[in-house]
C-alpha cells in the first residue's frame, strides 16, 4: 500500500522565480491538502483540492495556487518567490468519505529560497 | 481566532518515566484533535487521535485526554523509551473544516 509520496525532495530557487511541488496520495484517497512548514514550527494550512477544486484556503496569497488531477495527484505553485517561501511543503492525503478524514503526511518537499 | 497552543516547548524525561504535553485550543467548534510525531528530517505521523464526542482514549503506551469545558486536551506517553524522542505537534480542526490547526511543537528527548 504506497503512501504519499512527493518531489522533488529538495528545491533551490532564487527570489521571483516561480516553482512547482507534486504530490501523489496514499493509495485509495482523493482528497490532497497542502501544509507549509517553517523551521522549528507547527505546519500551515495552505489549502485543500478535491474533485479537482480548491475547496478552503488558509491565509495565504494568491501567489500560491494549485492544481488536482483527475488521479487525485496534485501540484502546488508559488509564484514570485520570497525568501520568506523557504520552508519544508508538505502534502497530506485523506479520504472523504471513509470512517475518519484523517490526514496523512508526505515527507515533504524543502524548498530554500536564495 | 483559531489557535492552538502547546506546552511545554521542550521536554526531558528519564527512559521509562512518562511525559504529558499539555494544547490548549481557543475555538469552541473545534471537534477532532489529531497528534502527530516528526522524528528529524521525516514526515509527521499521525499517533493517536480523539474526536470531541469521546473524554480519553488510549493506544499501548500513548493516551490522549480532552476536556471541552477547558478547552484542552493532553497526549500521555508512560514507559518512555530512546525512541520516542521526537517533535510532537498536537492540532485541531473545527467542525466543517478542513484545515488542521497545528500547535507549535513540543521536542522531547528521552534520556536512556
Amino acid at each position: 500500500d504506497a503512501g504519499v509520496t512527493q518531489s522533488p525532495t529538495h528545491l533551490i530557487k532564487t527570489r521571483g522565480q516561480q516553482v512547482t511541488l507534486r504530490c501523489s496520495p496514499k493509495s485509495g484517497h482523493d482528497t490532497v491538502s497542502w501544509y507549509q512548514q517553517a523551521l522549528g514550527q507547527g505546519p500551515q494550512f495552505i489549502f485543500q483540492y478535491y474533485e479537482e477544486e480548491e475547496r478552503q484556503r488558509g491565509n495565504f496569497p494568491d501567489r500560491f495556487s494549485g492544481h488536482q488531477f483527475p488521479n487525485y495527484s496534485s501540484e502546488l505553485n508559488v509564484n514570485a518567490l520570497l525568501l520568506g517561501d523557504s520552508a519544508l511543503y508538505l502534502c497530506a492525503s485523506s479520504l472523504e468519505q471513509g470512517i475518519t478524514d484523517t490526514q496523512y503526511f508526505g515527507p515533504g518537499t524543502r524548498l530554500t529560497v536564495l | 481566532g483559531e489557535n492552538v497552543e502547546q506546552h511545554p516547548s521542550t521536554l526531558s524525561v528519564q527512559e521509562g518515566d512518562s511525559a504529558v504535553i499539555k494544547c490548549t485550543y481557543s475555538d469552541s467548534a473545534s471537534n477532532y484533535f489529531p497528534w502527530y510525531k516528526q522524528e528529524l528530517g521525516k514526515r509527521p505521523q499521525l499517533i493517536i487521535d480523539i474526536r470531541s464526542n469521546v473524554g480519553e482514549k488510549k493506544d499501548q503506551r500513548i493516551a490522549v485526554t480532552l476536556n471541552k469545558t477547558a478547552k484542552h486536551f493532553s497526549l500521555h506517553i508512560t514507559e518512555t523509551q530512546p525512541e520516542d524522542s521526537a517533535v510532537y505537534f498536537c492540532a485541531a480542526r473545527r467542525v466543517s473544516s478542513y484545515k488542521l490547526i497545528f500547535g507549535s511543537g513540543t521536542r522531547l528527548l528521552v534520556r536512556p
